[in-house]
């Protein structure tokens, strides 16, 4: 299995303009996670679903901040416009819910630079 | 809400043992998962307790105590590549019961330096 996969893995945008983070989560796993990571805030989930259903939103920051998971192989994450504040590595995770021990597996994260 | 934590920095020498803290106050509780990340890196997953108790594998052991919101990470052996940051994460469910499975929310993170 190929883990979770990230694209693009650097991304450096104007402030202003929009930013399309994507990920394709593992086959088969019925979650999936956004996370952002900052030196000063640590990693903060910004939205979940389940089952291509947005359960909680709860994270995102503001209305810039949107989250689509259209299947259940491809999700993004959209910031419109960005802002210098928005800078941070985003993580996307997955993880299938069964009765036994899981991990939420990472992808690589993007790492997102807004000047 | 929820609260997490665990201390910033540790440092040990090689060979030598390290036992990393965390405490917690969440609303909800469904397991509690320890996650060692390079700097770079993804955080990857180490263990994870659900029941009170240890649990081994290999160098590495978790501990958590449900009743006191507490867990430790013990890392054996110590070796060089063992220097990361080590982050203390709970599940839990989200409020109005629509989803039972949870989510994961994570403590600050422990870095742990091996010095020779």
């Amino acid at each position: 299995d190929a883990g979770v996969i990230q694209s693009p893995r650097h991304e450096v945008t104007e402030m202003g303009q929009e930013v399309t983070l994507r990920c394709k989560p593992i086959s088969g796993h019925d979650y999936l996670f956004w996370y952002r990571q900052t030196m000063m805030r640590g990693l903060e989930l910004l939205i979940y679903f389940n089952n291509n259903v947005p359960i909680d939103d709860s994270g995102m920051p503001e209305d810039r901040f949107s989250a689509k998971m259209p299947n259940a192989s491809f999700s993004t994450l959209k910031i419109q416009p960005s802002e210098p504040r928005d800078s941070a590595v985003y993580f996307c995770a997955s993880s299938l819910a069964t009765t036994g021990v899981d991990g939420y597996t990472f992808g690589s994260g993007t790492r997102l630079t807004v000047v | 809400g929820q609260n997490i934590d665990q201390p910033t920095e540790m440092t040990a020498t090689e060979g030598a043992i390290v036992q990393i803290n965390c405490t917690y106050q969440t609303s909800g509780f469904n397991g509690l998962f320890w996650y060692q990340q390079h700097a770079g890196e993804a955080p990857t997953f180490l263990s994870y307790n659900v029941l009170d108790g240890l649990e081994e594998k290999g160098r590495f052991s978790s501990f958590l105590s449900r009743s006191k919101g507490y867990s430790y990470l013990l890392l054996k052996e110590l070796q060089m590549k063992d220097s990361a940051s080590y982050l203390c994460a709970v599940r839990e469910p989200t409020l109005g019961g629509t989803d039972s499975w949870g989510k994961l929310q994570f403590g600050a993170g422990t870095q742990v330096v091996v010095t020779p």
